[in-house]
């Protein structure tokens, strides 16, 4: 029974490039959430989505970050043109319920991103 | 104001005690409450959820107190293996919000 997949689980990137980091829910999850979390730093919300939705992405950078959630296949989250702020520990986490009633998060193991 | 605040410790202490870690939140319409524990370089993973009512899960127990929008997580008779950073989590509308988290050392 798997839990959250993140893919890759370690990416480096030099200045520029573009990162695109997965996620597939646990099964009968269709509530995804993507967190990032720098170095000595807490966990900080970046996007909330459903299923072809973006519920509130409040906490995505204004430019170079996407995140979707296609009808088939895994969530994707997107740093274009990379800086090396954006070095970091990006977790996805799903949960079967959401909204007001959104309990227990279940999280992938993160994948780090290092930009050179 | 911070959303969630949290001591970031480290809290050292021996195998055997007893120790309580406090947590405040700014948004008095936050609508649930849990903490999580995060291992270095792991992902996080829910702890307990807590209730106005209090509530207790072997040595750990839970206590919220919304009239100071106060949140607390006491470990009795400590081991080794609760050594980790302890997260305070804030449900507001439909995101959870995460405390930078205290962190918990444990020594023989």
């Amino acid at each position: 029974n798997a839990g959250v997949m993140q893919n890759p689980r370690h990416l480096v990137r030099r200045r520029g490039q573009e990162a695109r980091l997965r996620c597939s829910p646990m099964k009968g999850h269709s509530h995804v959430y993507w967190y990032r979390q720098l170095p000595e730093e807490g966990l900080k919300f970046m996007v909330y989505l459903q299923k072809e939705n973006i519920i509130d992405e409040s906490g995505m950078p204004k430019e170079r970050f996407s995140a979707e959630f296609p009808k088939e296949g895994p969530s994707i989250l997107r740093i274009q043109q990379v800086v090396r702020g954006d070095s970091a520990a990006y977790f996805c986490a799903s949960s079967r319920l959401g909204g007001r009633n959104t309990g227990e998060l279940f999280f992938g193991e993160g994948s780090r991103l290092t930009v050179l | 104001r911070k959303e969630v605040e949290q001591d970031p410790g480290p809290f050292n202490v021996p195998e055997g005690a007893t120790v309580a870690f406090n947590c405040t939140y700014s948004n008095s319409a936050s609508q649930s409450f849990f903490w999580y524990r995060q291992d270095c370089r792991k992902e996080p993973k829910l702890l307990m959820s807590v209730y106005s009512s209090g509530n207790e899960d072997g040595r750990f127990t839970a206590q919220l107190n919304r009239a100071s929008q106060y949140i607390s997580l006491l470990i009795r008779d400590s081991k080794l293996s609760d050594s980790a950073t302890y997260l305070c989590v804030v449900n507001l509308y439909s995101t959870l919000t995460f405390g930078k988290g205290t962190m918990l050392l444990v020594s023989p």
